[in-house]
């Protein structure tokens, strides 16, 4: 049973314009949630969270929002640039357990 | 230099072969994990440790076995290998004590391929 979902496998975006990355979940006892991104060869890195007390936070070009009654966060990308091409990966968790990841979005974004 | 190393990076091998992945951390942190990464399954979580003397099972950790011989190194063992053990594998850790325990610092990763 996947408890959070990531139903595009792939975003293809022209530079400049935003980025949209979704993720849905199930579990209502998650109460934080992470994005990494991911390029080829390497480790995914972590890229921005938000505790499910908010449901906006804000990191330079990078915002997620969370909507708790819908079980959907999502990432912003504003403006796109090409070296942000990569796999983008949502991850969950509540107190007591581990991370549970989303299955990824490629996101590829044109100059 | 790399956080969290892994050896080796790419690894060949054949169906009934044990096999160990070794992971390394300069980081000092407690915490330390396994993921195995699918096309379209994402990450998923073998075995984790949160410290030297800890062991526990993640969702998928038949057929893997792990050892935690220090605080900063984590190895997995495939005992005999399968086909469907071919995968992309990560070793990651953490560090509750600095309040990072949700955020998880990963190595390169290991490419295995069972023949």
């Amino acid at each position: 049973d996947q408890q959070v979902k990531q139903n595009s496998p792939s975003l293809s975006v022209q530079e400049g314009r935003i980025s949209i990355l979704n993720c849905d979940y199930t579990n209502s006892m998650f109460d934080y949630f992470l994005w990494y991104k991911k390029y080829p060869a390497e480790g995914p890195t972590f890229l921005i969270s938000i505790s499910s007390i908010k449901d906006k936070n804000e990191d330079g070009r990078f915002t997620v929002f969370l909507n708790k009654s819908a079980k959907h966060l999502s990432l912003h990308i504003v403006p796109s640039q090409p070296g942000d091409s990569a796999v983008y990966f949502c991850a969950a968790v509540f107190s007591g357990s581990r991370l549970t990841f989303g299955e990824g979005t490629q996101l590829t974004v044109n100059p | 230099d790399a956080d969290v190393t892994q050896t080796p990076r790419n690894r060949i091998t054949k169906t009934g072969k044990r096999i160990m992945l070794e992971c390394s951390q300069t980081k000092g942190h407690d915490r330390m994990y396994w993921y195995r990464q699918d096309p379209g399954l994402g990450l998923r979580l073998i075995y984790y440790s949160f410290d030297v003397k800890d062991i526990n099972k993640g969702e998928i950790s038949d057929g893997y076995s792990v050892s935690r011989q220090a605080q900063a190194k984590f190895s997995l063992s495939l005992e005999s290998a399968i086909p469907n053990q071919t995968a992309l594998y990560f070793c990651a850790t953490s560090d509750l004590n600095r309040g990072l325990d949700n955020e998880q610092f990963f190595g390169p990763g290991t490419r295995l391929t069972v023949l």
